[in-house]
């Protein structure tokens, strides 16, 4: 059972608005992931980090950015909210090491609605 | 990029029948992974495989990691209401986690 805990689990926000979504992992993974998931549709990986400063972008173009100062915390941040960034947002983590790093583990979410 | 194909897409049974769904690769993977995600909830972690030929089961569900390392099945055995939700297989070389598509179950009572 993973232990990642995403803030806030909703949250609506007018357009221009700075906004920052916190995840934190108290498993001491190195891996961590931000996917980005509109209702019912496919995951896209948007950002992952191997570890403490290290911050790399996925598969999706995204506007957001994100920061690994501490082992256990990754949060995503956007500047300025637009109504294509409403979605849900999952944070992720897994195990640096062996054939299981690449097992992740999901938070809950946070969906965004940019209005 | 790697890609993976799940199939079914979607999928009407009625309570109690099983349920098989697949997911197939271009690439050879190392890993492969079986979620289900509820709405408005994250995936959570059905079962995980490593080796070519793997089975392995939870409760009603049983996978297997296919010896071509290019595919996996997932099959759930009689089904209920609570098996609603999206099925996505994930799969990883030496690369990041790819996704499938994602399978979608609808159990009728």
């Amino acid at each position: 059972e993973a232990d990642i805990y995403q803030t806030p689990r909703y949250l609506v926000i007018g357009t221009g608005k700075k906004i920052t979504l916190e995840c934190s992992q108290t498993m001491g993974h190195d891996k961590m992931y931000w996917y980005q998931q509109d209702p019912g549709m496919e995951l896209h990986l948007i950002h992952y980090s191997y570890g403490v400063n290290s911050t790399e972008k996925g598969d999706l173009s995204s506007e957001s950015t994100v920061s690994r100062i501490r082992t256990e915390h990754f949060p995503l941040t956007l500047e300025s909210a637009r109504p294509s960034h409403t979605s849900q947002y999952l944070c992720a983590s897994s195990e640096a090491r062996g054939g299981r790093g690449n097992t992740i583990y999901f938070g809950e979410g946070s969906w965004l609605t940019v209005v | 990029g790697q890609q993976l194909n799940q199939s079914p897409q979607s999928m009407f049974i009625q309570e109690g029948e099983d349920v098989s769904m697949n997911c197939t690769s271009s690439s050879i993977f190392n890993t492969w992974l079986w979620y289900k995600q509820d709405p408005g909830e994250g995936p959570v972690l059905l079962i995980a495989l490593y080796k070519a030929g793997e089975l392995t089961s939870n409760g009603r569900l049983t996978a297997q990691f296919g010896i071509t390392r290019k595919d996996s099945f997932l099959n759930i055995s009689a089904s209920i209401p609570s098996d609603v939700g999206i099925y996505f297989c994930a799969g990883s070389g030496n690369t990041p986690l790819v996704f499938g598509k994602g399978t979608r179950l609808s159990v009728i009572a």
